[in-house]
Order: structure tokens, then sequence, then C-alpha cells
């Protein structure tokens, strides 16, 4: 166990709907990263958050928007999703940005379908 | 571009036995974080091995160590004494640091299956 919870477990969705998944960081994490694990692939940076504020993004359209919460918690938004967003979405969560020493801990992932 | 190459989609070991996951990577900095994660069936991203690019010696955690050839940018992973909990998907990944966040850039995986 990492201490880092995502919810919901399992998500269909319509394309074109929008969608939010939501991550629980262990206390004192200041740092979320999210990740987009396509099947058969590896993770793919989306975005990163450091004390609330975005800090980094990878190649991923302005449809996929994130916050980040006071109380350590934090949330992946898409819209006007599309199919090839199907994906198995993790977070991970760390103490800071101290120079790359810092472990990430990862959540369980949400598994999104888009029909 | 940064990219880490994993050219073992599939690989099997007999339970005890050892057995090495390949990775390359390609970047042109010169301190870096490596990693191998594991990802069993439940989905959730373990950590299982971390070297750092400046230390010359390869790092080691009980049962599993590292092959890290700095000059030849490869990073291999070795499990001795395999057990049947050790089948899982290993990602090897490369830690990035642009405009101020730090990302993790994975390959593709190699899938572990131990035979009892």
């Amino acid at each position: 166990e990492t201490g880092v919870t995502q919810s919901p477990t399992h998500l269909i969705k319509t394309r074109g709907q929008q969608v939010t998944l939501r991550c629980s960081s262990q206390s004192g994490h200041n740092t979320v990263s999210w990740y987009q694990q396509a099947l058969g692939q590896g993770p793919q940076f989306i975005f990163q958050y450091y004390r609330e504020e975005e800090n980094g993004r990878g190649n991923f359209p302005p449809r996929f928007s994130g916050l980040q919460f006071p109380n350590y918690s934090s949330e992946l938004n898409v819209n006007a999703l599309e199919l090839d967003d199907s994906a198995l979405y993790l977070c991970a969560s760390s103490v800071g940005l101290a120079g790359m020493s810092d472990e990430q801990y990862f959540g369980p992932g949400t598994r999104l379908t888009v029909t | 571009a940064q990219t880490v190459t994993q050219s073992q989609p599939e690989m099997s070991v007999q339970e005890a036995e050892t057995v090495t996951l390949s990775c390359t990577y390609d970047t042109s900095e010169s301190d870096y974080y490596l990693f191998w994660y594991k990802q069993p069936p439940s989905r959730q991203m373990i950590l299982v091995i971390r070297q750092e690019a400046y230390k010359q010696q390869n790092a080691t955690e009980n049962r599993f160590s590292v092959n890290f050839q700095k000059a030849a940018k490869s990073f291999s992973l070795k499990i001795s004494d395999s057990q049947l909990g050790d089948a899982a998907m290993y990602f090897c990944a490369y830690l990035v640091e642009e405009g101020g966040s730090e990302k993790l850039v994975f390959g593709k995986g190699t899938k572990l299956t131990v035979n009892p």
C-alpha cells in the first residue's frame, strides 16, 4: 500500500461527455502527477501540480485539466471525451521537488472506458 | 528527446531461477535517475529499485539488482531466486526535469511470468 487512493476504480463514459477523476495523496505530499496508461503501453505524463499550481505539462490537449487542493486531494478533468481517451489513469504523489530525490507513490488507477 | 526502450515484451523464468530484464535509454543529461517499477494485476505501480546516474555502484534491493552501464545507456534489472509473486509487468523509467516539473518517462514494459 502506498497511501495514495483513487476514485472511482472503473468508469464508463460516452464520447463527448466530461469526466472527473479523483486522487487522494498522503498527508504532506505537495506534488501530484497524473499519467495516462493506454492498454499495452507504459504510462505517459499528463501534468504535474505543486502546491496547487500546475508546474509542468506533457503532450496532452487543453481539454485535459486538473486541480490540486490544500487537503492533498486532486482532480483530473477531461472534457469532450474521445475514444482514444480510454486508458488507465494513474496519479502519483511525492513530498516535493527536492532535486529528484523524492520517491513518487502511485495510486491504483482509474480505468476509463469511452464508448 | 528522452526515450526508454524495453526490447523484451515478455519474459518467463522458473521459480528460484534468475532472470534479467533489459532497458536502454537516451538522454543528453549527465545527472539523472533511473527506476524499475513493478505493476501487478492490481495495477498499482510499485517502486522496485532506483539508480542515481552519478553513483558508480550498482543499486541492489534484496533479490533485485541492476547493471547500470552509463556509457552504453543501459539499465538492466536482475531478479534472483524468482518467486511466484514476482510475476507482473515491469517498467523501466527515467526521471526528467523540465520547466520546473519532474516527470517519469516510461518504457513499454516487460511482462514477466514465473513458472512453478
